[in-house]
């Protein structure tokens, strides 16, 4: 089976603008999770889909992070203005039947 | 918050050596995972241990959990360089909000040629 999609895989961006990151899930897969790994620590959940529905976002920056899963299928997260310490890498998974999670390859990003 | 904690942060070896890596962490689970991961890439899952279960294996893994005192361990043994990389244990448990995984700080493992 075809793998977690994401994209894209690096980004620098300037502090104050926004960015957008995109997750194509493994087909069928009715969960969704975004993490957020800064440099030498482990990966934090920001935001858990089921299908369409967001089931927890409590560990997410609203005033600058928003994400979506329309359809229920590929989401995206943004962040708007972005902040030197958002540099991270963002990670996008999905979890099937038997426990089964699969990470994508991350998007690098870099706010100077 | 982090579930778990892991010990040591950071493990240098020689090649050929076992490595052992230990996790803790506060929660009930419904199972605990190991990951690794090598500079800028992805997370790569290596075995998964129910909580019902005290040992596992897989090639040069052994994975042990001990629900009681909420700990478990990863042993790679006959290390090779390759093995180098950052290893995570990752909680999975069941909330309100349905299942999740939860990372610990991770070990990094350096494994001398």
């Amino acid at each position: 089976e075809a793998g977690v999609a994401q994209s894209p895989r690096y980004k620098i961006i300037e502090k104050r603008q926004s960015v957008a990151f995109w997750c194509n899930p493994i087909s069928g897969h009715a969960t969704l999770y975004w993490y957020q790994q800064i440099l030498g620590q482990g990966p934090k959940l920001l935001i858990q889909f089921q299908n369409n529905g967001v089931v927890d976002d409590s560990q997410l920056p609203k005033d600058r992070f928003s994400a979506e899963r329309l359809k229920g299928v590929d989401s995206t997260l943004k962040i708007q203005p972005a902040k030197l310490e958002d540099s991270a890498v963002y990670l996008c998974a999905s979890r099937g039947a038997n426990y089964g999670y699969t990470f994508g390859s991350g998007t690098r990003l870099t706010v100077v | 918050s982090q579930q778990g904690e892991e010990d040591p942060q950071a493990l240098s070896i020689q090649e050929g050596e076992n490595a052992t890596m230990n996790c803790s962490y506060k929660t009930s689970i419904n199972n605990l995972q190991w990951y690794r991961q090598n500079s800028g890439r992805g997370l790569v899952h290596l075995i998964l241990i129910r909580s019902n279960e005290r040992e596992k294996h897989s090639g040069r893994l052994r994975v042990t959990l001990d629900t009681s005192k909420k700990s478990s361990s990863l042993l790679i043994t006959a290390s090779r360089a390759a093995d180098t990389a950052s290893y995570f244990c990752a909680t999975d448990a069941f909330g309100t909000s349905g299942s999740r995984l939860t990372f610990g700080e991770g070990t990094q493992l350096t494994v001398n040629p």
